[in-house]
């Protein structure tokens, strides 16, 4: 059974750095790529971007280019999602999800709730 | 690339169908529709796929649902609607690039 695992919520303040996880299991990690999706509160879903844990090839949404940093670990299979100075409009949920022939998420993780505030 | 424009909320009685539009901003969205997915979200809930390249249903997922296309607009119907359909639907195109504003179902 294919499996995404993500860490736990955190809580942060304002200028903080944070590096949340995806797990995977199941399946051939490096075989696929893993997009990641933000989802501030009330709000829909944005595709951030999305990273291939096989050559790393990594592809930004224009809206995050710059903002956050995602990478894979070298002898894990985890992906990470990284912010260096977080700030309060970071608050949101992130979920992990499999991108299947380039078209389609069909695995997720339950997500990551990230709260900045003071 | 485009937009992709839902109806923010749709309503239907227990057994009745309801249709999810999924609008391109324009007629080059068209070709792309071909592999256009759905997800169901519940609240607190990972996002599940439902529906992928525009007709085809994952493994487990109910033939109540069901995907179509026509002109620049994809399409979600959900038919005989159960209380445990209530959630919110986000179609996805351009290879998971782009999500719809996402649909807010209501069962009465």
């Amino acid at each position: 059974e294919v499996q995404l695992v993500q860490s736990g919520a955190d809580v942060k303040k304002p200028g903080e750095s944070l590096k949340i996880s995806c797990k995977g299991s199941g399946y051939s990690f490096s075989s696929y790529y893993i997009g990641w999706v933000r989802q501030m509160p009330g709000k829909g879903l944005e595709w951030m971007g999305s990273i291939h844990p096989g050559d790393a090839d990594t592809r930004y949404s224009p809206s995050f280019q710059g903002q956050v940093t995602m990478s894979v670990g070298k002898s894990s299979d985890t992906a990470y999602l990284q912010w260096t100075s977080l700030k309060a409009s970071d608050t949101a949920m992130y979920y992990c999800a499999r991108l299947v022939s380039g078209y389609y998420f069909d695995s997720w993780g339950q997500g990551t709730l990230v709260t900045v505030s003071s | 690339q485009s937009a992709l424009t839902q109806p923010a909320s749709v309503s239907g009685s227990p057994g009745q169908s309801i249709t999810i539009s999924c609008t391109g901003a324009s007629s080059s969205d068209v070709g792309t529709f071909d592999l256009v997915s759905w997800y169901q979200h519940h609240p607190g809930k990972a996002p599940k796929l439902i529906i992928y390249e525009r007709t085809k249903r994952p493994s487990g997922i109910s033939n109540r649902f069901s995907g179509s296309k026509s002109g620049n607009t994809a399409s979600l119907t959900i038919s005989g609607l159960q209380a445990e359909d209530e959630a919110d639907y986000y179609c996805s195109s351009y290879g998971g690039r782009v999500f719809g504003e996402g649909t807010k179902v209501t069962v009465l």
